[in-house]
């Protein structure tokens, strides 16, 4: 079975430290995995995503993650916290015929505190 | 970049009743569209796949004749929860495919917040 998994509920980080957003996944196959960001109320918005290539996705808002396929970790990263991106982070991997479905971690809520 | 919009954000209904929420594509086509539903504080979890022309897949475990769906176009799917019961209350959340500049991936509408008394 497909799964993803986001061990941290919270994360708690100062503004200006670096952040780190774990996601652990369990597929068949090559894995497409992404990482979205939810606010309050709001849809999901795309950060970026790993198809094949380079271990290291760069993504929207100076976020990035780094694919390792002897883990099964999908970590995402930025080097320096805003208050700004205090939300909910999903990390997601797409399976199925022509990779169409999506497949949910359960979020871990960011905190940067100022 | 791609948009997707959801009509209505909020709705509030009487128990019993139905409710047609709406999921557009703005500029771009969508023949595959999907349909989420996230209680609060978990994830978002699939309920169905919306194909253009044709009925949509459900996920197991969700009844397609309380959800109904339909793609009526390129850009414009709606997901109807008929006989509406309080544990229907959710937020909902649309996503369509895109295929942009040899790029291919989902784009998120806002959500609908569904709340039946």
């Amino acid at each position: 079975a497909q799964s993803v998994a986001q061990p941290e509920d919270q994360v708690n980080v100062a503004e200006g430290n670096p952040l780190t957003v774990k996601c652990t996944y369990s597929v068949s196959g090559n894995p497409y995995l992404f990482w979205y960001v939810q606010y309050p109320n709001r849809g999901l918005q795309f950060l970026l995503k790993y198809i094949t290539g380079d271990n290291l996705v760069k993504g929207s808002y100076g976020f990035e993650a780094e694919f390792n396929k002897s883990q099964t970790s999908f970590h995402l990263k930025k080097p320096s916290a805003l208050v700004s991106d205090s939300a909910l982070y999903f990390c997601a991997v797409r399976v199925g015929y022509n990779f169409n479905k999506f497949y949910f971690g359960s979020g871990t809520k960011l905190n940067v505190k100022p | 970049g791609a948009v997707v919009s959801q009509h209505p954000s909020r709705v509030i209904c009487k128990s019993g009743t139905s409710v047609k929420i709406e999921c557009r594509s703005l500029d771009f086509q969508a023949t595959t569209m999907f349909w989420y539903r996230q209680f609060p504080k978990q994830s978002l979890m699939l309920m169905a796949t919306s194909n253009e022309g044709s009925k949509a897949t459900y996920e197991q475990g969700v009844e397609k004749d309380k959800f109904l769906i339909n793609h009526a176009s390129l850009t414009l799917s709606t997901l109807t929860v008929t006989s509406a019961h309080p544990e229907d209350s959710s937020f909902y959340i649309c996503s369509a495919r895109a295929e942009l500049a040899g790029s291919d991936t989902q784009y998120f509408g806002p959500g609908t917040r569904l709340t039946v008394l």
